[in-house]
């Protein structure tokens, strides 16, 4: 598994943009890079997955550097609801998800 | 609606007294996981079934077993709970294609706490 790091905690805005980065320096060429969120009192769910270009679906979108080193998770519009875990995972075929810290993201009114 | 579902949501148990954790799914999913997460951490993976074959990590406490006996059904027992495993425990699964593109879908969790 590629080994991930995430700042432990970040703060938004209501309706302003959020990036949240991962460094996954040690990820190989075939490793796909996870994001998944908990919510409080929930279990983890899929957020966004992505390999080499950049992703988009309804929930976010995942820009990842063309070195591969680092991705970043872009909510567009972050709202109250969008305050959780946000784990970046790295992912090789016949793994399973060995999951980080991640960023604790609080979201202000 | 629900997709994966677990029972209870919470349950008390006594010091050295078996308990029983279950999790069902309406997804048809191939592999099922279990997940502890204490207080505060991530979630770690006990063990994992791909249909019937059981996989265990490798630090796994001898003292978790779970059974698989058909493929909606999952369950994770703790023959002697001790204070150290009081957290929550997640169930998830996936089609089991390939990992690596694999999606997991979680349930709610179930609060074990030992008194």
């Amino acid at each position: 598994d590629a080994k991930t790091t995430q700042p432990n905690s970040m703060e938004s805005n209501e309706e302003e943009p959020v990036h949240l980065p991962c460094n996954h320096s040690t990820i190989s060429g075939t490793d796909y890079i996870h994001w998944y969120r908990q919510l409080p009192s929930q279990g983890p769910e899929y957020v966004i997955h992505g390999l080499t270009s950049n992703v988009n679906n309804r929930m976010a979108s995942l820009a990842i550097a063309e070195d591969r080193k680092s991705s970043t998770l872009i909510l567009h519009r972050a709202t109250l609801r969008d305050a959780a875990v946000y784990y970046c995972i790295g992912v090789n075929y016949g793994q399973n998800f060995v999951f980080g810290p991640g960023t604790r993201l609080s979201v202000l009114p | 609606d629900a997709m994966v579902i677990q029972n209870p949501r919470y349950q008390v148990t006594q010091f050295g007294k078996p308990v029983t954790l279950s999790c069902s799914q309406t997804l048809n999913h191939n592999v099922m996981y279990w997940y502890q997460q204490k207080s505060s951490q991530a979630p770690k993976l006990l063990f994992h079934y791909y249909d019937k074959d059981f996989n265990n990590e490798a630090d796994t406490p001898d003292n978790f077993q779970s059974r698989r006996p058909n493929t909606s059904f999952c369950f994770l027992d703790i023959r002697s709970p001790g204070l150290g495993d009081a957290a929550m425990y997640l169930c998830a699964t996936s089609r089991g294609g390939g990992v690596s593109t694999d999606t997991q879908y979680f349930g709610p969790g179930t609060r074990l706490t030992v008194l």
